[in-house]
């Protein structure tokens, strides 16, 4: 298994370009997350879903948006990119039916929005 | 509001035990969670804990007492290869992960 895979690795934007983040896993995991992470603070939940076709908003949701059409992908999309968006951004899973259980990180994308 | 704090940066000699300590403020609570990151790199499961008491794990165990909101991860027989930032996570009410920013660990010789 490939486990949590995320795509680009490195991408610097201009301010007001837009991006989608990719993130896909082979574990079959229905729970799926996004985060970011600014240096030297804490994992923030920006969006997740619970399964293919149901996605709700997490702690900072603001200026992004995600779709959950299969249990394998999970896209975020950046409209309108800012330099507070200028982050490192991890996609995570977690396995059916366990909210309590171990998440998996992919090895995250470096944004910068200059 | 809900808060993580844990020590922003310790360290600790090769060979050595080093405690790194956690206190939660949530809406809720549904356990605690320890990650491992490399510089770097993506952060790794390391421990859960929901009912109070030491859960042991090879080198690293950790605490938790649900009455005093604390939990702490302890590393024995440290090795160069622990230098890395340990991340405490509570669960809250909503099954959501609350996350502190970090203790860095600085292993040295």
């Amino acid at each position: 298994n490939a486990g949590v895979t995320q795509t680009p690795k490195f991408r610097i934007l201009k301010i007001g370009q837009s991006m989608t983040l990719q993130c896909t896993q082979d574990m079959n995991h229905n729970y799926m997350y996004w985060y970011r992470q600014d240096p030297g603070m804490g994992l923030k939940l920006i969006y997740y879903s619970v399964g293919a076709g149901i996605t709700d908003k997490g702690e900072v949701p603001n200026g992004y948006n995600v779709s959950r059409s299969t249990t394998e992908d999970f896209p975020l999309r950046l409209e309108l990119a800012a330099p507070s968006q200028t982050s490192v951004y991890f996609c995570a899973s977690s396995y059916e039916g366990q909210v309590t259980d171990t998440q998996y990180f992919g090895p995250g994308t470096r944004l910068t929005v200059l | 509001g809900q808060n993580i704090d844990q020590p922003t940066e310790m360290t600790a000699t090769e060979g050595a035990i080093v405690q790194i300590n956690c206190t939660y403020q949530t809406s809720g609570f549904n356990g605690l969670f320890w990650y491992q990151q490399h510089a770097g790199e993506a952060p790794t499961f390391l421990s859960y804990n929901v009912l109070d008491g030491l859960e042991e794990k090879g080198r690293f165990s950790s605490f938790l007492s649900r009455s005093k909101g604390y939990s702490y991860l302890l590393l024995k027989e440290l090795q160069m290869k622990d230098s890395a930032s340990y991340l405490c996570a509570a669960l809250d009410s909503n099954y959501q992960l609350i996350w502190g920013a970090g203790t860095k660990l600085i292993i040295k010789p």
